[in-house]
């Protein structure tokens, strides 16, 4: 089983300010990492994911993440938020042979504020 | 393509009350899933599919069913609804590749009041 720890629920950010959002992960196997973000009152969009290879990634919207193993740490990082990055960031797991499922951490709410 | 659909948006139940969430993809994805939101939260995994008759169940299942009978539809049913079920639902879809990953892709989901 997996599960995932987003260790902020709240990042409040000045627009062109450079943000971090947290997450941590624990897994008995091997993983694949995922964020998505959620715009208000829409679905939710793949920002970017790590199957394998470089730790870092690079997703849409200028976003990237580091995988780190040794720290089981999967944090998005951007230099410059912008007004239209205000949503709500989800980070997810999904374990080697699950089917693909995913786990999914609580989510951080970023706000950005003029 | 429209990708994921599903219908209604938006509906309001009595307790007791049963109902059916469709859910849509034109993409010919073999896996499908379907989750709840429910604030401060995440999501959380109700029930999936891997392909046409082939359905199982995840993380909260109590309370749903579904059914797989063609690759594009993939329904939840509630029987009797809780106010326990007041939630917003979001069935998505991926490939399930080969390769050994895959992205799921989401609906806009339905908002669920059961009063």
């Amino acid at each position: 089983a997996q599960s995932v720890t987003q260790l902020d629920s709240q990042v409040p950010v000045f627009e062109e300010a450079p943000v971090e959002l947290r997450c941590n992960y624990s897994s008995s196997v091997s993983v694949y990492l995922f964020w998505y973000v959620q715009y208000p009152n829409q679905g939710l969009q793949l920002l970017l994911k790590y199957l394998s290879g470089s730790t870092l990634v690079k997703g849409i919207n200028g976003f990237e993440a580091e995988f780190n193993k040794s720290q089981t740490s999967f944090h998005l990082r951007k230099p410059s938020v912008h007004i239209s990055d205000t949503a709500e960031y989800f980070c997810a797991v999904s374990g080697y042979g699950s089917n693909y499922k995913l786990t999914f951490g609580k989510g951080t709410l970023l706000t950005v504020n003029p | 393509n429209a990708g994921v659909t599903q219908t209604p948006k938006f509906r309001i139940l009595k307790i007791g009350q049963s109902m059916t969430l469709q859910c849509a993809q034109d993409m010919n994805h073999n896996y499908m899933y379907w989750y709840r939101q429910d604030p401060g939260m995440g999501l959380k995994l109700i029930y999936y599919s891997v392909g046409a008759g082939i359905t199982d169940k995840g993380e909260v299942p109590n309370g749903y069913n579904v059914s797989r009978s063609t690759t594009e539809d993939f329904p939840l049913r509630l029987e009797l609804a809780a106010p326990s079920q007041t939630s917003v639902y979001f069935c998505a879809s991926g490939t399930g590749t080969s390769g050994g990953f895959e992205t799921q892709y989401f609906g806009p989901g339905t908002r669920l009041l059961v009063l």
